[in-house]
């Protein structure tokens, strides 16, 4: 099957300017992904789609970040105004199932779109 | 909230020596954790998970990790490391939101391996 697609893989903007990333999941994945990976650390949740609705954007800057799950399956990221500190790789990934204490969360990654804030 | 650490920002090994990458975890209930693995330029990939049974997990590309509740330790191992190896890991937990009902991961920071010829 194909994996989580990303585009564009890389974006060099200068702050203030806005950007935006796209993802398509895995055909039939309930749940989608947005991660930061800031260079050194982990990656870091910013918002968990179930089809097209938000379960969770409590660390989504919300100031700045938007993301949307068109019809339940793409999702675009935006940021507007960028800021030196958005640099970094953004992540999307998908899984089946996102819900429930039995549910084992296994999520499938895309390859992350490099950000470069100058 | 769920969290794991990753105590080693780097580990070196010479090939077809083993190697560990260590994790801990601090969860309340019963720990679901995972390992992926990340190489450059490309998304996360994932390695194993533990959910519940046998303390040893075997996952991809020869990987295995231990699962050990008193030391709330879940340590990546390999018997013998391959230069391709070299990558970034990181260990991850299942975190469930107790309003909504849904799962995310929390990972921890990386550590890097690097398999010297």
């Amino acid at each position: 099957e194909a994996g989580v697609a990303q585009s564009p893989r890389y974006k060099i903007i200068e702050k203030r300017q806005s950007v935006a990333f796209w993802c398509n999941p895995i055909s039939g994945h309930a749940t989608l992904y947005w991660y930061q990976q800031i260079l050194g650390q982990g990656p870091k949740l910013l918002i968990q789609f179930q089809n097209n609705g938000v379960v969770d954007d409590s660390q989504l800057p919300k100031d700045r970040f938007s993301a949307e799950r068109l019809k339940g399956v793409d999702s675009t990221l935006k940021i507007q105004p960028a800021k030196l500190e958005d640099s970094a790789v953004y992540l999307c990934a998908s899984s089946s199932r996102g819900q429930g204490p039995t549910g084992s969360s296994l999520q499938f990654f895309g390859p992350g779109t490099r950000l470069t804030v100058l | 909230a769920q969290s794991v650490a990753q105590p080693e920002d780097q580990v070196n090994v010479a090939e077809g020596n083993p190697l560990t990458v260590k994790c801990t975890y601090s969860v309340s209930g019963n720990p679901y954790l995972f390992w992926y693995v990340q190489y450059p330029n490309r998304g996360l990939q994932f390695l194993l998970k533990y959910i519940t049974g046998d303390n040893l997990v075997k996952g991809s590309y020869g990987f295995e990790a231990e699962f050990n509740k008193s030391q709330t330790s879940f340590h990546l191992k390999k018997p013998s490391a391959l230069v391709s190896d070299s990558a970034l890991y990181f260990c991850a937990v299942r975190d469930i939101d107790v309003n909504s009902g849904y799962s995310t991961l929390t990972f921890g920071k990386g550590t890097m391996l690097l398999v010297s010829p």
